[in-house]
């Protein structure tokens, strides 16, 4: 079974502070994608990455950079925390690139409250 | 961004009711449709990948049929469950990459 493991399920941090959320998958899987949930907006795709030290700007990137350093991890980095970006926050894994019909394995996700 | 309803965005059925709902998206270069359940608490879960017109595919009570040239898909449970209660996103594909493009999602709660 594929496991995607996110660092915290809740966490609440401050008005501009640095904040790092960790994602690590066990499949080897080439690409990881960061989404936010909120309410009445469904998923919307923040970043994705296809392989190391590559990564590609979703729908919502402003705001927040990403980094991969090894397959199996991809972090989400708010550089500046705005209250505006507390929401629930998602990572995803899937194996191969160019791929439509792949399903996309997620995390629990982590809710992030910024005050 | 694509443009992807699902309707309704909330239901509320009770146990044994059959229901169904939509997910609407553009028809041009459509190359896959996803579902996914999403329970309380949980991750969401892959339900289906739909690739041709006129797909349909079943897992237990619950079904979808897919309408590519229209742009339409459609999710259907029968005898609905307690445990059924969940989000039910659509997302397709049309770009043959990697993207999907989430709906809004339709809310379900089943009442015992």
């Amino acid at each position: 079974d594929v496991k995607v493991t996110q660092s915290s399920r809740y966490l609440v941090k401050r008005t501009g502070e640095k904040v790092f959320l960790e994602c690590v998958q066990d499949m080897d899987h080439e690409n990881m994608f960061w989404y936010r949930q909120d309410p009445g907006l469904g998923l919307r795709l923040i970043y994705f990455s296809y392989d190391v030290k590559m990564k590609e700007k979703g729908d919502i990137p402003e705001g927040y950079s990403v980094s991969r350093e090894k397959k199996e991890r991809f972090s989400l980095i708010l550089e500046s925390a705005s209250t505006n970006q507390t929401s629930m926050y998602l990572c995803a894994s899937k194996p191969l690139s160019g791929t439509p019909v792949y399903e996309q394995y997620f995390g629990p996700g982590t809710r992030l409250t910024v005050t | 961004i694509l443009n992807v309803e699902q309707s309704p965005q909330s239901l509320h059925v009770q146990e044994g009711d059959s229901t169904n709902f939509t997910c609407s998206f553009p028809s041009s270069n459509f190359y896959a449709l996803h579902w996914y359940r999403w329970e309380t608490a949980k991750s969401p879960k892959a339900l289906f990948v739909m690739t041709l017109n006129g797909d349909e595919k079943k897992k237990g009570r619950i079904s979808a049929t897919l309408n590519t040239k229209e742009g339409y898909s459609y999710l259907y449970i029968k005898g609905s469950q307690p445990e059924d209660s969940a989000t039910y996103l659509c997302a397709p594909n049309n770009n043959a990459g990697n993207m999907l493009t989430f709906g809004g999602g339709t809310r379900l709660m089943v009442k015992p």
